[in-house]
């Protein structure tokens, strides 16, 4: 099976910061990766997939990067509506493995 | 736009069978440019694909190892929906379960998720 990595597990940040997540898989995936967004009792909301591409509806001050075995997801400047639990996963190989995820808080 | 309706008991005893249901709409699960996926998430395990059922001609099949042998993800074409059953639950299968389409087309991923379903297993 592929491994995930996030990191960090928890990141404590400020509106109007610059984040980053990143993400690494134990193998390449090349561009099979997908960011996703969960706030408490939803359902993951997909922010951008093939690694970079930004999913309709989605503020463009979110942005993926990445191939291979690293990837990022970048929030450029924060809003108050963007602190959550990030997850990324991978849909290259079964089974489709998922990161254990990074909370986002308000510092 | 595309929306997905999942129903199905909260509470399910050990050793029985855990049933759900997803009702599609805006799309149809014979559809050749979608999978369908159950996906599951729980403190202890994460989010955790569990499988997916799809039409190319004909149905295929897939499901992670760690529940291959438990589970069957069916369609149902007349009601244009998809199921889960998973046997001889424990409580390791207590979670939130999501039904989830794979797009083909744009954008080609998991694009639309179900509102899940929290199940517990106890007796």
């Amino acid at each position: 099976d592929i491994q995930m990595t996030q990191s960090p597990s928890t990141l404590s940040a400020s509106v109007g910061d610059r984040v980053t997540i990143t993400c690494r898989a134990s193998q390449s995936i090349t561009t099979w990766l997908a960011w996703y967004q969960q706030k408490p009792g939803k359902a993951p909301k997909l922010l951008i997939y093939k690694a970079s591409n930004l999913e309709s509806g989605v503020p463009s001050r979110f942005s993926g990067s990445g191939s291979g075995t690293e990837f990022a997801l970048t929030i450029s400047s924060l809003q108050s509506d963007d602190f959550a639990t990030y997850y990324c996963q991978q849909y290259n190989i079964f089974p489709y493995n998922f990161g254990q995820g990074t909370k986002l808080d308000l510092k | 736009q595309v929306q997905l309706q999942q129903s199905g008991p909260g509470l399910v005893k050990p050793s029985q069978t855990l049933s759900l249901t997803c009702v599609i709409s805006g799309d149809t699960v014979s559809s050749n440019s979608a999978a369908w996926n159950w996906i599951r998430q729980s403190p202890s395990r994460g989010l955790e694909w569990l499988g997916r059922t799809y039409y190319r001609s004909k149905w295929y099949n897939d499901y992670a190892v760690s529940v291959k042998g438990r589970i069957i993800i069916n369609p149902e074409t007349s009601k244009n929906q998809f199921s889960l059953q998973m046997n001889s639950v424990t409580p390791e299968d207590t979670a939130v379960y999501y039904c989830v389409r794979r797009n083909f087309g744009d954008p080609d991923a998991f694009d639309i998720w179900g509102q899940g379903t929290m199940v517990t297993v106890s007796s």
